[in-house]
């Protein structure tokens, strides 16, 4: 199993990015997946999570209407839209399989900073 | 939302002795149809997380037999039978039975003393 997100960066505050995670050693089209994300220095947050035909998705409260999970099953790949950033969402993001989180990726950095 | 806590939040444990971290929270973890769902993860300096038990008691493939886990209800334990170098890191508590959203505990930092 292999997870790798890219797509992070430093964007001001306002400003958007798009995370993706390619996967791959098994049946993506198959799993849950979900975004969990770590401030500096602080614990772990879920963030989001996709049904695996993208049908059903749950947000944390703190990022509703801001950012939106989606996912092509055909590429294989997990998605994150993030917009209007904040500087609370500085932190890694990582891609996860499953709401179990059986495994992660590496992360990426966001630095939402002007 | 279900509200982890974990105690202590720092534990210094000398190599070879044993180690503990509880994890309690704010409503019983057992569904409906008598399921827990509730995992321990390990974070060690500079990695990502990793999951060493699933559903309580679980260990994930490669997780040495030292650790293990235990509890019901709204009670849970982590043990490290004899604490190693490598378990040096951040322990996280986590419920996905009342979801969403998925909570963490704030996270227990475990180093050598």
């Amino acid at each position: 199993v292999q997870l790798v997100e890219s797509g992070g960066g430093l964007v001001q505050p306002g400003g958007s990015l798009r995370l993706s995670c390619a996967v791959s050693g098994f049946t993506f089209s198959n799993y849950v997946m979900t975004w969990v994300r770590q401030a500096p220095g602080k614990g772990l947050e879920w963030v989001t999570t996709i049904w695996h035909d993208g049908s059903i998705k749950y947000y944390v409260d703190s990022v509703k209407d801001r950012f939106f999970i989606s996912r092509d099953n055909f590429k294989n790949t997990l998605f994150l839209q993030m917009n209007t950033l904040r500087a609370e969402d500085t932190a890694i993001y990582y891609c996860v399989t499953g709401h179990w989180l059986d495994y992660w990726g590496q992360g990426t950095l966001v630095t939402v900073s002007s | 939302d279900v509200v982890m806590t974990q105690s202590p939040l720092s534990l210094p444990v000398t190599l070879g002795q044993p180690a503990s971290i509880s994890c309690r929270s704010s409503q019983s973890l057992v569904d409906s149809d008598g399921n827990t769902c509730f995992h321990w993860f390990q974070q060690r300096p500079g990695q990502s997380p990793r999951r060493l038990i699933y559903r309580v008691s679980n260990r994930d493939s490669g997780v040495p037999d030292r650790f293990s886990g235990s509890g019901s209800g709204t009670d849970f334990t982590l043990k490290i039978s004899r604490v190693e170098a490598e378990d040096v890191g951040i322990y996280y508590c986590m419920q996905c039975t009342h979801w969403p959203p998925i909570t963490f505990g704030q996270g227990t930092r475990l180093d050598i003393k």
